[in-house]
């Protein structure tokens, strides 16, 4: 059974760093990629970027100069670290899995970490 | 960046009824759509990918179409669990998603 849980602090202040993990199961990480994706209170969603099997990682361009994604296959987890947290980076994060035929769909996703920006 | 805009953003429909959801492209996408429904406080969760393929699971009264930068997601004799927010995504460039449609019963 394909899972994927998100986990890190519900509250980070403002110009800190953002320290995610998705723990997966059910799948290998070095078979399929793994996204981020937010979600802002009551806005639609927003992808970040992804892991893919081979280790290699694509961002959203306006994040980029913040945002790393990375991964430890052994623990069957990715992480997201993304820096110098704004009040607007306040959302739900989710991880989902990329499809493995058509790596841009997301086929399984977790229940998401809701991440509060504030001080 | 590929644009997408989704239309309408709410929708009330009656059980029973067959409810349809556009999405536009800003260039040609070449069928690299996938649409999504979100239920209240849930995960999204995939319903169909390549513009037309329903994903595994998912009921047959759901279906999409389209070709280009014009596609919809169709849903046939309206349940009460449909409710939710449904959105679209490209993924023939770095994914991009429309805004989302909120599903609700008459």
């Amino acid at each position: 059974q394909v899972q994927l849980r998100e986990s890190g602090p519900g509250l980070v202040q403002p110009s800190e760093t953002l320290s995610l993990t998705c723990t997966v199961s059910g799948f290998s990480l070095t078979s399929y990629g793994v996204n981020w994706v937010r979600q802002p209170p009551g806005k639609c969603l927003e992808w970040m970027g992804v892991i893919w099997g081979d280790g290699s990682t694509a961002y959203n361009s306006l994040l980029k100069s913040r945002l790393s994604i990375s991964r430890d296959t052994s623990k069957s987890q990715v992480f997201l670290k993304m820096n110098s947290l704004q009040t607007e980076d306040t959302a739900i994060y989710f991880c989902a899995r990329a499809g493995i035929n058509y790596p841009g769909v997301m086929d399984a996703w977790g229940q998401g970490a809701s991440v509060t920006v504030s001080s | 960046d590929i644009q997408m805009t989704q239309s309408p953003a709410s929708l009330s429909a009656s059980l029973g009824e067959t409810v349809t959801i556009e999405c536009r492209a800003s260039e040609d996408i070449y069928n690299g759509l996938a649409w999504y429904q979100q239920k209240p406080g849930k995960s999204p969760q995939l319903l169909i990918y390549n513009a037309n393929s329903l994903h595994t699971g998912v009921p047959s009264r759901f279906s999409g179409s389209g070709s280009g930068t014009q596609y919809s997601l169709k849903i046939n004799s309206l349940q009460s669990e449909d409710v939710a927010s449904y959105f679209c995504q490209q993924y023939y460039d770095y994914p991009t998603f429309g805004s989302g449609t909120k599903l609700e019963i008459k």
